[in-house]
């Protein structure tokens, strides 16, 4: 099972863009990084997932280097409601999947 | 119709009652599962559901009973509780058992154990 490692916590002002970065160095082969985002007294929400380079959606992007062993959850143009907590995951073939420690990132105007 | 819906929202018990956690997903998804969430910490598994049998169990105490009577619920029976099993308990769904599943959240049943 990859562990990962994210920073306990981030501050970012409105507008601009938050990049959080999660470490997951043993990660195996076929695994697969998911992001997750909580908010208070909420169950958390996908955000992103991917594999291997870039990934984009509507809300986020996520960049992978080629060795995998970390990745970086872009967040662009962040607003208030943008704090929460984001979780970094990295789930295997043996559908194990748990959640790290999180990332508590606070958004200031 | 992406929603897991869980009731009830809060929930008080003394240590010696027997009550119940509900949870319910109609998105057609065959895994179901329950977390437990203490304040400023990640959810933590406690059990998965593939195909309504019992999958995964992450070593939980006996007087933590899940059933999944059906595809679409999941309940977690409580008996003898603890006060340091107070906490916020969320149930999740997904499509399969696949770890490249995304997992769906309700909003979470809060506990107090008194």
């Amino acid at each position: 099972l990859a562990k990962t490692t994210q920073p306990i916590s981030m501050d970012s002002y409105e507008g601009q863009e938050v990049n959080i970065t999660c470490s997951h160095n043993n990660i195996a082969t076929n695994d697969y990084i998911t992001w997750y985002q909580q908010f208070p007294s909420q169950g958390p929400r996908f955000i992103i997932q991917g594999y291997k380079t870039k990934v984009t959606n509507e809300v986020a992007s996520l960049f992978i280097p080629a060795d995998r062993k970390s990745s970086t959850l872009s967040l662009p143009r962040v607003s208030l409601s943008d704090t929460a907590v984001y979780y970094c995951l990295v789930g295997d073939v043996n559908n194990d999947m748990r959640f790290g420690a999180g990332t508590r990132l606070t958004v200031k105007p | 119709d992406t929603e897991v819906t869980q009731t009830p929202k809060h929930l008080v018990m003394g240590m010696t009652n027997k009550k119940s956690l509900k949870c319910e997903q109609h998105m057609g998804h065959r895994a179901m599962y329950w977390y437990k969430q203490k304040a400023k910490k990640p959810p933590e598994l406690m059990f998965v559901y593939s195909y309504e049998k019992l999958s995964i169990n992450e070593s939980v105490p006996s007087r933590f009973s899940p059933e999944c009577p059906n595809s679409s619920l999941l309940n977690l029976h409580l008996h003898a509780l603890q006060p340091e099993d107070s906490a916020l308990y969320l149930c999740a769904s997904s499509q399969d058992l696949l770890y490249t599943d995304t997992q769906y959240f309700g909003p979470g049943t809060r506990l107090t154990v008194l």
